[in-house]
């Protein structure tokens, strides 16, 4: 079955900390993958996204993904957080012939100020 | 300005009392899909549509109906709400060959009483 899974449903960092969101995926075929944002009272935003080619996707903000195709994982990253970075983070696959994308259920991170 | 527009915001209703959310994009994209977003549940299709007179269901399609008799607008009905709808809803649109990279609308946050 096709599916997402975001290993941690709450994150709490204090700013300057490095970030790192896990992701993992199921789904038989070639994907597109992607990170969303929703920052509080925000609709969802793409942060970034994956087709093909370098395996190590730079977003904006200062955020980079990278897919491991061998262990099917597109963890997110950021070296430095900062406040404004609180918000809801949702991973994201996509079939290359599919016409629906699988949302993970997020990750909702917390930076102290 | 390019947008997915949402409308009512918030609602707040009773138990069988039908129900419309609309949804309108300005980007004459084909491809438009709701998605309800539910704490630790994350976002899951409700159902989506890729072009006019197109509609497929998503992940959880039960107590929903949709139309999409013009290319903007793909409105959601709720025949006979339930208190189990109680829910933020977004919409979403993007090109047909695009469905990874979805506009979200603001949302719309339902309560069913």
């Amino acid at each position: 079955a096709q599916s997402v899974s975001q290993h941690n449903h709450h994150v709490i960092l204090s700013e300057a900390a490095s970030l790192e969101l896990g992701c993992n995926y199921s789904y038989g075929g070639t994907v597109n993958l992607f990170w969303y944002v929703q920052y509080p009272g925000q609709h969802l935003q793409l942060l970034l996204k994956y087709f093909s080619g370098d395996p190590l996707v730079k977003g904006i903000k200062g955020f980079e993904a990278e897919f491991i195709k061998s262990k099917f994982s597109f963890n997110l990253r950021k070296p430095s957080v900062q406040w404004s970075d609180t918000a809801e983070y949702f991973c994201a696959v996509n079939g290359v012939r599919d016409d629906k994308i699988i949302f993970g259920k997020g990750t909702r991170l917390h930076i102290l100020p | 300005e390019a947008q997915v527009t949402q409308n009512p915001r918030y609602l707040i209703t009773v138990t069988g009392k039908k129900l419309t959310v609309t949804c309108s994009q300005n980007m004459n994209h084909e491809y438009m899909s709701w998605y309800r977003q539910d704490p630790g549940l994350g976002l899951r299709q409700i159902y989506y549509s890729m072009n006019v007179e197109v509609t497929d269901k998503g992940d959880v399609p039960e107590g929903y109906k949709v139309s999409r008799k013009e290319k903007r607008n793909f409105p959601l009905i709720l025949e006979s709400p339930s208190p189990n709808q109680t829910s933020l809803y977004f919409c979403a649109s993007s090109r047909g060959d695009r469905v990874y990279e979805q506009y979200f609308g603001p949302g719309t946050r339902l309560t069913v009483t």
